[in-house]
């Protein structure tokens, strides 16, 4: 399809581990990003993997990519209240410049339960 | 802060009103966008600016009309919009347009409202 696929909803307990899965569109899509968004605001850039890797962890964030299967996760360790928020996946697409080439997903909201 | 303000944070309008919301970023960045934000549907890419030069136009209707008078400045003219309008608009910025990571830094939008 053409869209990039999230779940709409999360919840986990504090202190678990969150992970939020995304299914992305073209295999050659160069730079895959999670963004998170919390209440009132705009979106922040979390962390981004290049398609070259196929794991990244920053602190408590791992995110493994499967090229093959077109899917990237964010794996959020010791999950806090403060995590709660929307997690965007967008993909990076080849063939053109500029910013018409990066797709978001619809979003996946985290809630933590104390 | 992601170096990036929007105004006004809330707008209610109705369908004959003519607003506008603005954006600036103080980042030093070339590029400026709209995105409108709908509840269950991904982030939808409006305007983009590089250099003050409109570059993308993905099929908005002409009751927007972007303007962009200086690389730190954007603004979006909204005229006889629809209930349906009713969504958060985001404005975000990035070093370049034509970078390859193209890194963009968001705004914590507008809320409007079309009654």
């Amino acid at each position: 399809g053409e869209d990039v696929e999230q779940s709409l909803f999360l919840s986990v307990r504090e202190g678990d581990s969150s992970v939020i899965n995304c299914t992305y569109t073209d295999s050659s899509s160069t730079y895959l990003y999670w963004y998170k968004q919390e209440p009132g605001a705009g979106l922040q850039l979390l962390t981004y993997i290049f398609s070259n890797m196929d794991m990244k962890q920053d602190q408590r964030l791992t995110v493994l990519l499967n090229k093959k299967d077109k899917h990237l996760s964010l794996r959020i360790a010791d999950t806090q209240t403060g995590d709660s928020a929307i997690y965007f996946c967008a993909e990076k697409r080849p063939g053109q410049t500029g910013a018409n080439n990066l797709f978001f997903g619809t979003g996946t909201r985290l809630t933590v339960i104390p | 802060e992601t170096g990036v303000t929007q105004t006004p944070r809330h707008l209610v309008m109705g369908m004959t009103n003519k607003k506008s919301l603005k954006c600036e970023q103080h980042l030093g960045h070339n590029a400026m966008y709209w995105y409108k934000q709908s509840a269950k549907k991904p982030l939808e890419l409006m305007f983009v600016y590089s250099l003050e030069e409109r570059v993308e136009n993905n099929s908005v209707p002409s009751r927007f009309s972007p303007e962009c008078p200086n690389s730190s400045h954007l603004f979006l003219h909204l005229h006889t919009l629809q209930p349906e309008d009713s969504a958060l608009y985001l404005c975000a910025s990035s070093q370049d347009y034509s970078r390859e990571k193209n890194e963009q830094f968001f705004g914590p939008g507008t809320r409007l409202t079309v009654l």
